[in-house]
């Protein structure tokens, strides 16, 4: 079956850039969606198809996905970006998910 | 604007059936190439997906769950529904109804708010 490895945690800095990556074998080759979670709240979709902005999603959210490995990064960190951050992708007729990311705004 | 709602049980004994339905407003659940899907968080872990169904009927199930899962649609009351049998401790969750667009690399844009199943006798 296919595996997405995330990093348990990511620090970063108030107003720095924070890179969460996602990797898989040959991910490059699919989409790659990603979800922020808040304690006590459901997913709410941020990037979709490596790279796309929901609307109402803030232009410092930005995606980009090659070879074996996916990134999400977040511009300018914000205390309000602190939470779970999942990749999703679709393989053999399976959503997967990856573990998760604890991002931490110091 | 699209809202799905989560309801069941939220306590089930061990060796049982968990039963839950999610009810969709806001729109048809029959309109437009969406999936609904079953995702599940157990406290302080990560999403596992369960299974989606179209409203042709058609699913998929995640095979690790495969033998013990059924998910429906009933169309005309905008709902669809999931059961999980034969139970233990390790299905306590969270658990999620959610939409997803497109057949494969669909993302989910609509989730309800969740509900808490704790399997306990």
């Amino acid at each position: 079956s296919y595996e997405l490895t995330q990093p348990l945690s990511v620090s970063v800095a108030l107003g720095q850039t924070a890179r969460i990556t996602c990797g898989g074998n040959n991910i490059g080759s699919k989409n790659v969606h990603w979800y922020q979670q808040k304690p006590g709240q459901a997913p709410v979709l941020v990037i979709y198809r490596d790279s796309n902005r929901p609307s109402g999603i803030p232009e410092r959210f930005s995606g980009s996905n090659s070879g074996n490995t996916a990134t999400l990064t977040i511009s300018r960190a914000q205390a309000g970006d602190e939470a779970d951050y999942y990749c999703q992708v679709w393989d053999s007729s399976t959503e997967v998910f990856g573990g998760g990311t604890k991002l931490t705004v110091l | 604007q699209v809202q799905l709602q989560e309801s069941g049980p939220g306590l089930v004994k061990p060796s049982q059936t968990l039963s839950l339905t999610c009810t969709v407003s806001g729109g048809s659940i029959s309109s437009g190439s969406y999936y609904w899907s079953w995702i599940r968080q157990p406290a302080g872990k990560g999403l596992e997906w369960i299974g989606r169904i179209y409203t042709s009927g058609s699913t998929n199930y995640n095979p690790s769950l495969k033998s013990r899962v059924t998910i429906s649609v009933d169309t005309s009351k905008n709902q669809f529904s999931l059961k999980l049998s034969s139970v233990t401790a390790a299905d306590t969750a969270v658990y999620y109804c959610a939409r997803s667009t497109g057949y494969s690399s669909g993302w989910y844009d609509y989730w309800g708010q969740g509900t808490l199943v704790t399997v306990s006798s």
